[in-house]
C-alpha cells in the first residue's frame, strides 16, 4: 500500500499570504489528523476529519482550517500567515472506525512551511 | 488523556536491547499504551500499542506493568538507524469515532552509539 502522501514538500511564503497544504491518506483510511509541529511548542494537534466532518479540534486560531473531500483527502489552510507560522506541518491517516478501539496513525512526511 | 513522563536523553551500544521507560501513572482503565518515534526531519513512525497485555511485533516489544502505570519499549538489537525520538502516548479507545488526538509530549532522544 502506498503510504500517506503530502504536497507540497517544501513551501515558502510571504506574512500575510494564505497557503493550502493537501494530504492524501492511505487507501481506505477514512480518518485524517493534521499536526503542527515547531521546535518550540513540539507536535501539536490541529484537527481531525472523518467522513467529511471536522471531528476534533486543538487550540489553534481560525486562520487554521481545513476540509475533507469525499475520497478522503484532506486540504489544510492557513490565512493570514504569520513568521510563527512557520513549522512541519504532518498530516496522519487512519482506519477511523466508529466506537472502535483507537487505530494508529500513519504519518506523511510533513510541509515544510517558511513564512519570511 | 494521560500525561506521560520519559526522560530526555537515552544512549545504548549498537547491537545491545534498548529500554525505554515511560511512567502514565494517571492512565486511565480505557486507555491505551502507543508508540511512535520520529526521525530527523521525517513524520512519526508508529511502532506498537497495548491495553494490559505485553504486546511484541517485529520492531519492538512493549511491557506494561500490572498496574499499568508503566511501560517499557524494548528494541531488542539496535541498530544506527534506530537514533531517533521515541514518544509514548496514551489514548482514549471506545470513543464516539474510534480516533482520538494524539497527544505528544517530549519524548526520548535515543541515540545508538556504534
Amino acid at each position: 500500500k502506498a503510504g500517506v502522501t503530502q504536497t507540497p514538500r517544501y513551501l515558502i511564503k510571504t506574512r500575510g499570504q494564505q497557503v493550502t497544504l493537501s494530504c492524501s491518506p492511505i487507501s481506505g483510511h477514512r480518518s485524517v489528523s493534521w499536526y503542527q509541529q515547531t521546535p518550540g511548542q513540539g507536535l501539536q494537534f490541529l484537527f481531525e476529519y472523518f467522513s467529511e466532518t471536522q471531528r476534533n479540534k486543538g487550540n489553534f486560531p481560525g486562520r487554521f482550517s481545513g476540509r475533507q473531500f469525499s475520497n478522503s483527502r484532506s486540504e489544510m489552510n492557513v490565512s493570514t500567515l504569520e513568521l510563527g507560522d512557520s513549522a512541519l506541518y504532518l498530516c496522519a491517516s487512519s482506519f477511523g472506525l466508529a466506537g472502535a478501539p483507537p487505530y494508529e496513525q500513519y504519518f506523511g512526511p510533513g510541509t515544510r512551511l517558511t513564512v519570511t | 488523556d494521560a500525561k506521560t513522563t520519559q526522560p530526555p536523553s537515552m544512549d545504548c551500544a549498537e547491537g545491545r536491547a534498548a529500554n525505554l521507560p515511560c511512567n502514565h501513572s494517571t492512565i486511565s482503565g480505557n486507555e491505551y499504551v502507543y508508540w511512535y518515534r520520529q526521525i530527523h526531519s521525517q513524520g512519526p513512525q508508529y511502532i506498537i500499542h497495548g491495553l494490559k497485555n505485553n504486546e511484541t511485533n517485529e520492531m519492538a516489544s512493549l511491557i506494561i506493568t500490572e498496574d499499568r502505570k508503566s511501560s517499557t519499549l524494548i528494541l531488542p538489537h539496535a541498530t544506527l538507524r534506530d537514533t531517533a525520538v521515541y514518544y509514548c502516548i496514551v489514548r482514549v479507545g471506545g470513543s464516539n469515532f474510534g480516533n482520538e488526538k494524539l497527544t505528544f509530549g517530549t519524548g526520548t532522544r535515543l541515540t545508538i552509539i556504534p
